[in-house]
């Protein structure tokens, strides 16, 4: 058990819905970082926020939004959803952002399957 | 900008023999090397790592050194279990904050 934990496990939705995935880091972690991971696409970083504030973007589409709470837990919401957009979403958690002496911690993931 | 390219999958072995899957990297400067694994319906976690050129990353019974001659770090098994069938991940930090290889995936078979 990595201490990071993901809400729902598995989620089954309609093209064109919109739904949201929570992320709960672990206890004293300040950064968040969201993945997709999909069978053709390998592992795509999506977006990272440190105590608040988003640190870092990457393959994240404008459908897909995301933000961290004061309490440090993190939504990334997906809309207008696509049969393209069923994976696995991961989150993971570090203490800070050097990744050089703190490692991610990562969720089990919540699968999302876009019927 | 920073980059690994890691062995294609999947590999298949049987139980005790030595495993090696190759990973290499393209890289500014010397930045730390990771091996993340990701066993069936679990998310991924943290194998070992390596700080610095020459280092050897070591967990469970895995090795890999940080070699910049030839800016690679496989990972490598003496004796592989069924319990170590997964998806193995080289990753170093780039323009995000983890850039991950596209995965090996071992199965072992008893």
């Amino acid at each position: 058990d990595s201490g990071v934990t993901q809400t729902p496990k598995h989620l089954i939705t309609a093209t064109g819905q919109r739904v949201t995935l929570r992320c709960s880091p672990r206890s004293g972690d300040l950064s968040v970082y969201w993945y997709q991971q999909s069978l053709d696409q390998g592992l795509q970083f999506l977006i990272q926020y440190y105590n608040g504030e988003e640190r870092a973007k990457g393959n994240i589409l404008e459908r897909f939004s995301a933000q961290q709470f004061p309490d440090l837990h993190s939504e990334l919401n997906l809309s207008s959803l696509e049969l393209g957009d069923s994976a696995l979403y991961f989150c993971a958690s570090s203490v800070d952002s050097d990744l050089k002496y703190n490692e991610q911690f990562f969720g089990p993931g919540t699968r999302l399957t876009v019927l | 900008g920073n980059s690994v390219t890691q062995m294609e999958g999947p590999v298949t072995l049987s139980e005790e023999a030595f495993l090696t899957i190759n990973c290499t990297y393209t890289a500014t400067g010397y930045p730390s090397l990771f091996w993340y694994v990701q066993y069936p319906g679990e998310g991924l976690q943290l194998l070992l790592k390596a700080t610095k050129a020459d280092d050897k990353g070591s967990n469970k019974g895995f090795e890999a050194t940080y070699r910049k001659e030839t800016t690679s770090f496989h990972l490598e098994k003496g004796s592989v279990q069924v319990s170590d069938s997964a998806v193995y991940f080289c990753a170093l930090p780039g323009n995000t904050p983890l850039v991950f290889g596209k995965g090996t995936r071992l199965s072992v078979i008893a």
